[in-house]
Parts: C-alpha cells; sequence; structure tokens
C-alpha cells in the first residue's frame, strides 16, 4: 500500500498568520493519465469531513482561497495564507492513484 | 439540495452482520463512483470499498476484503455495504462519499 506521512501531526497557529502541512507519499502519484490524484480534506471537530482541494491544487466549490495546494510526484503542501477560528480541525492527505486508496495520519490545527 | 445520508448503523455483537445503506440525492446517482470510508473513534480516516458508477467493479481494503460487500442499487439512488463477521477493529463511524461529497456518518459498535 502507498504510505502517506504527513507533518507536523499538531499545527498551533496564530489568528491571521499562514499554516503549511506537507504531505509526502512513498510513490509517485502522477498516473499514466497524466494527472496527479492527491486530496485534501478537512475534518472541523465534529462534522463529517470536508474536501478542499483535488488534484494537488484545484479548490473545491466553496473552499475559500486563501485555501491552497502545491507538489508534485510525491511531494506536496497544503497552505492557509491567513488562520481564521473556523479553520481550527484535522486536515487529511489523500491519495487516488493506487488501489487501496490511502489516507495521511491527519493533522491537528489549532489556534495559539 | 446535493446529499448523502447514512443509515444502518448501530450495537451488533462479534461475528455479527450489518447493512448500511446510503441514499444520495440532488445529482445523478448514477454517474459516479461511490466510496466508504470509516474512522474508528478519536482515529483517522480510513478507506474501507469503492465501486464504479455501473457497480460492475469494486476495491476493498486487506482489512475488510471477504468479509465486507459494497452495492448499489442506481434505480433506488442507494449505495450499500454489507458487513459480515465483524470485530471489535470495525467499531467506527461509517462515512459514503461521492468525490467532493460526505454523508453524515452513521456509527457501527462491535461488542457484547
Amino acid at each position: 500500500d502507498v504510505v502517506m506521512t504527513q507533518s507536523p501531526l499538531s499545527l498551533p497557529v496564530t489568528l491571521g498568520q499562514p499554516a503549511s502541512i506537507s504531505c509526502r507519499s512513498n510513490q509517485s502519484l502522477l498516473y499514466s493519465d497524466g494527472n496527479t490524484y492527491l486530496n485534501w480534506f478537512q475534518q472541523r471537530p465534529g462534522q463529517s469531513p470536508r474536501r478542499l482541494i483535488y488534484q494537488v491544487s484545484n479548490r473545491d466549490s466553496g473552499v475559500p482561497d486563501r485555501f491552497s495546494g502545491s507538489g508534485s510526484g510525491s511531494d506536496f503542501t497544503l497552505k492557509i495564507s491567513r488562520v481564521e477560528a473556523e479553520d481550527v480541525g484535522v486536515y487529511y492527505c489523500m491519495q487516488g492513484a493506487y488501489w487501496p486508496r490511502t489516507f495521511g495520519q491527519g493533522t491537528k490545527v489549532e489556534i495559539k | 439540495e446535493v446529499q448523502l445520508l447514512e443509515s444502518g448503523g448501530g450495537l451488533v455483537q462479534p461475528g455479527g452482520s450489518l447493512r448500511l445503506s446510503c441514499v444520495a440525492s440532488g445529482f445523478t446517482f448514477s454517474n459516479y463512483a461511490m466510496t466508504w470510508v470509516r474512522q474508528a473513534p478519536g482515529k483517522g480516516l480510513q478507506w474501507v470499498s469503492a465501486i464504479t458508477d455501473s457497480g460492475g467493479s469494486t476495491k476493498y481494503a486487506d482489512s475488510v476484503k471477504g468479509r465486507f460487500t459494497i452495492s448499489r442499487d442506481n434505480s433506488k439512488n442507494t449505495l450499500y455495504l454489507q458487513m459480515n463477521s465483524l470485530g471489535a477493529e470495525d467499531t467506527a463511524v461509517y462515512y459514503c462519499a461521492k468525490a467532493g461529497l460526505w454523508g453524515q456518518g452513521t456509527l457501527v459498535t462491535v461488542s457484547s
């Protein structure tokens, strides 16, 4: 199985400051169709997960533009340009290039 | 409204069976592959199973292969997960998902 490794696992941030989460896979997520299948999910406390980003850098509908995804191959980053209180929660990366799909361990974002 | 609504969770004894359902609304269900993802209490996300739009192809995590069966009825806009030989390790909230859309989840508790 493809192993997804996130860092850090805990991220205390100051409101209005940027935040960055890294996700690395042990195999390239570049698929034969030329797309790279890496998603980012947000799970707020007590809520279902919500997809933020698909195929590395495409924001889902309704996702604020302070969220951005970047990377290629096996090294990816989720950035929040200015953290707001509603961004508290756990963030997961997930690869969609191989079966079985696999998630990272999750990064807990909290306000300092 | 576009939504997924899971049901069928509950308390079941070890070795028992349960069938989860997920009713889709607000979109053309038969056009989309569907997925089940679970989350054990206090833990991260684990991909469980997926099925193509027609139901002709299915995939499973190794941990559930041979015990769980995913299926769908496109005439009823419904996704299913038949779970047999349940063990304590299957205790989790089970979410159905379609790309960026997730349901609210249904809790399965395996305990005597």
